[in-house]
């Protein structure tokens, strides 16, 4: 009965290579995140996704591609990974997730990547 | 600039009481969070405060001064469970979440 599910929960990887992380929440939210946290504990949003729309891109590589099959999923793919990518990725859902709307965000157990 | 600051790390001891501050910069606010988040694991959440006052759930509390641009996690009766990065959060006024590096807080026997 997890709500906020993501898998892998660890991905060790050659720089250069291409790998996806899947995340799925079971809540009936509308609106899901990635965020990114690196060695100095920074959470920094990198989309935003509410009903499969993208809502929030913020400035990210291009390398880094989610796609957003139904509202339940969100899956991060990233292209030709760079030393630099390594840190715990978050996958992240709250109900609704617009504007005009402060609702709680539910994170999943993280994906840590570790480029070498 | 947006901005949230937090110490970086904080010492108490078991069964004692210990306030974590939180001072924010954003534009526009439309509330603030406190999350937990252990070591390796997700962040989550711990209280919402929106308007001043305090907030108290168990043994933690939280306070919110907008007019200060503060707040503070109070946690009581400390347990060594309670050891953990504790991240403040202010939504802004594009109700996007603006987060703080996080307070580590050891707790000793």
């Amino acid at each position: 009965d997890t709500a906020v599910s993501q898998t892998p929960k660890y991905l060790v990887t050659q720089m250069g290579n291409d790998k996806s992380i899947k995340c799925e929440q079971n809540l009936g939210h509308d609106t899901m995140y990635w965020y990114k946290q690196d060695s100095k504990k920074f959470l920094k949003i990198m989309f935003s996704y509410n009903n499969k729309e993208l809502i929030i891109n913020e400035t990210v590589p291009n390398r880094f591609s989610p796609k957003s099959p139904d509202k339940a999923h969100l899956n991060l793919h990233i292209n030709s990974l760079e030393l630099g990518d390594s840190a715990v990725y978050f996958c992240a859902s709250s109900q609704e997730g617009t504007s005009r709307v402060t609702d709680t965000q539910y994170f999943g157990p993280g994906t840590r990547l570790t480029v070498l | 600039g947006q901005n949230i600051d937090q110490p970086t790390e904080m010492t108490a001891t078991e069964g004692a009481i210990v306030q974590i501050n939180c001072t924010y910069q954003t534009s526009g606010f439309n509330g603030l969070f406190w999350y937990q988040q252990h070591a390796g694991e997700a962040p989550t959440f711990l209280s919402y405060n929106v308007l001043d006052g305090l907030e108290e759930k168990g043994r933690f509390s939280s306070f919110l001064s907008r007019s200060k641009g503060y707040s503070y996690l109070l946690l009581k009766e400390l347990q060594m469970k309670d050891s953990a990065s504790y991240l403040c959060a202010v939504m802004d006024s594009n109700y996007q979440l603006i987060w703080g590096a996080g307070t580590k807080l050891i707790i000793k026997p």
